[in-house]
């Protein structure tokens, strides 16, 4: 079965610093794994996804996530935070093994709170 | 539409009535989804549609949750005889051609609040 953990219910990081929301999963085949970021009152909006290739792949807003195999993990980074990225973030992984459907399995989401 | 849209945005109701909950999606896409966000919970996978049948109604947490799709379009969540504890957003998504690779475009839910 598919699983995503996100072990940190909140992040707190001051502006200009480095963050790093955490994210493993457990999948049957090749993952194919995706960030999301939910602003208050709002909808979820796709920040990146990987696929394949590249284990680091950048998206938007200047994030950038790093896909590590062997530790099963997919983190969310990005070198200097600004207040506005203040939000809660979610990891979500889909397999790529033929008896899977398509529906992305979302971990409990990780609260980031960037303060001035 | 240039987004996907859900009606009502906010629902009150008493506990034993039923709800429905409707959902827009992207001109084109032919792939719909139903989650549920529930506070400390993250987000509950609930039914996925390809076109009007629904391969994946795992999530469907009990008889009393129903979805239909129509016309490869509209989709409405039918909640009977709603409890307390199925107080929560419900989230629906859509994607094109079953989102293979691509990325789900989510609607900004229907807070169900029992009552």
């Amino acid at each position: 079965a598919q699983s995503v953990a996100q072990p940190e219910d909140q992040v707190n990081v001051a502006e200009g610093n480095p963050l790093t929301v955490k994210c493993t999963y457990s999948v049957s085949g090749n993952p194919y794994l995706f960030w999301y970021v939910q602003y208050p009152n709002r909808g979820l909006q796709f920040l990146l996804k990987y696929i394949t290739g590249d284990n680091l792949v950048k998206g938007s807003y200047g994030f950038e996530a790093e896909f590590n195999k062997s530790q099963t993990s997919f983190h969310l980074k990005k070198p200097s935070a600004l207040v506005s990225d203040s939000a809660l973030y979610f990891c979500a992984v889909r397999s790529n093994y033929g008896g899977a459907t398509n529906k992305l399995i979302f971990g409990t989401g990780t609260l980031l709170a960037v303060q001035p | 539409g240039a987004g996907v849209s859900q009606s009502p945005s906010n629902k009150v109701t008493e506990k034993g009535k039923d709800v429905e909950l409707r959902c827009d999606p992207i001109s084109g896409h032919t792939a719909l989804y139903w989650y549920r966000q529930s506070l400390g919970q993250g987000l509950e996978f609930l039914i996925y549609f390809q076109g009007n049948s629904a391969p994946d109604k795992s999530g469907l947490p009990s008889d009393r949750f129903s979805a239909e799709r129509t016309g490869g379009s509209v989709s409405t969540l039918t909640i009977q005889r709603t409890q307390q504890e199925d107080s929560a957003v419900y989230l629906c998504a859509s994607s094109f051609q079953g989102m293979n690779t691509g990325e789900l475009f989510f609607g900004e839910g229907s807070r169900l609040t029992v009552l």
